[in-house]
């Protein structure tokens, strides 16, 4: 079975904090992806990350994927309230199937 | 809005009940996936229908069935309803089968709460 941990699971900073999310697992997969979610809401896709060691860019979102496609990592710059919500990981299986992490729980205070 | 509709939004039934939730795709899309969200499980993928067919199953319980109408809709039947199905339960759609690469369309979620 593929999983996916995701750390730290409870995230509390301040406005203006830098951090770094982490998706790992023991398996390769073939592209990961990041979502967010906001109470009441679906996840939304944020990017998806396929080429091992690829880096991609959202403002000041950057996401990696390792090397060896079995990690991912999320980092925020200078976090602002408007980014709190549950932030998702998610693998594509070998069955072809999204696979999520557990969440990190982000909360940016002003 | 992300073009996937679900409805109910919430839902509040008494152990042993049946209920029917219910979703539409984003225009354009096949596939339609069921999740299950709950605190300790997180999200948990159920089935998958694509243009009508069963293409993939999760972790559903056998008391769940779901299917996909000719237009593209899809209903998930929850029956003998035990209070641990108490969950928020998500329809997300894409446009293909069987290359998740692309990712999901989610929609807002259905909101179960059995007493």
């Amino acid at each position: 079975t593929q999983l996916l941990e995701q750390s730290p699971q409870f995230l509390s900073i301040q406005e203006g904090e830098n951090l770094t999310v982490y998706c790992n697992s023991s398996s390769v997969f073939s592209s990961l992806q990041w979502y967010r979610q906001e109470p009441g809401e679906g996840p939304v896709l944020l990017v998806t990350v396929v080429t091992g060691g690829e880096v991609k860019k959202l403002k000041r979102l950057t996401f990696q994927f390792g090397d060896a496609r079995k990690d991912s990592s999320l980092h925020i710059t200078a976090a602002q309230p408007g980014d709190t919500g549950l932030y998702l990981c998610a693998g594509v299986s070998n069955t072809g199937k999204l696979i999520f992490g557990q969440g990190t729980t982000l909360q940016v205070k002003p | 809005d992300s073009g996937v509709t679900q409805t109910p939004k919430h839902l509040i039934t008494a152990t042993g009940q049946r209920v029917t939730l219910r979703c539409s795709p984003r225009s354009g899309d096949l596939s339609v996936y069921w999740y299950q969200q709950s605190l300790d499980q997180g999200l948990q993928f159920l089935i998958q229908y694509y243009n009508g067919e069963e293409r993939a199953k999760g972790n559903i319980l056998e008391r769940f069935s779901a299917q996909q109408f000719p237009d593209l809709h899809s209903e998930l039947n929850l029956s003998s309803l035990e209070l641990g199905d108490s969950a928020l339960y998500f329809c997300a759609s894409s446009h293909y089968g069987g290359d998740s690469n692309y990712g999901y369309t989610f929609g807002s979620g259905t909101r179960l709460t059995v007493v």
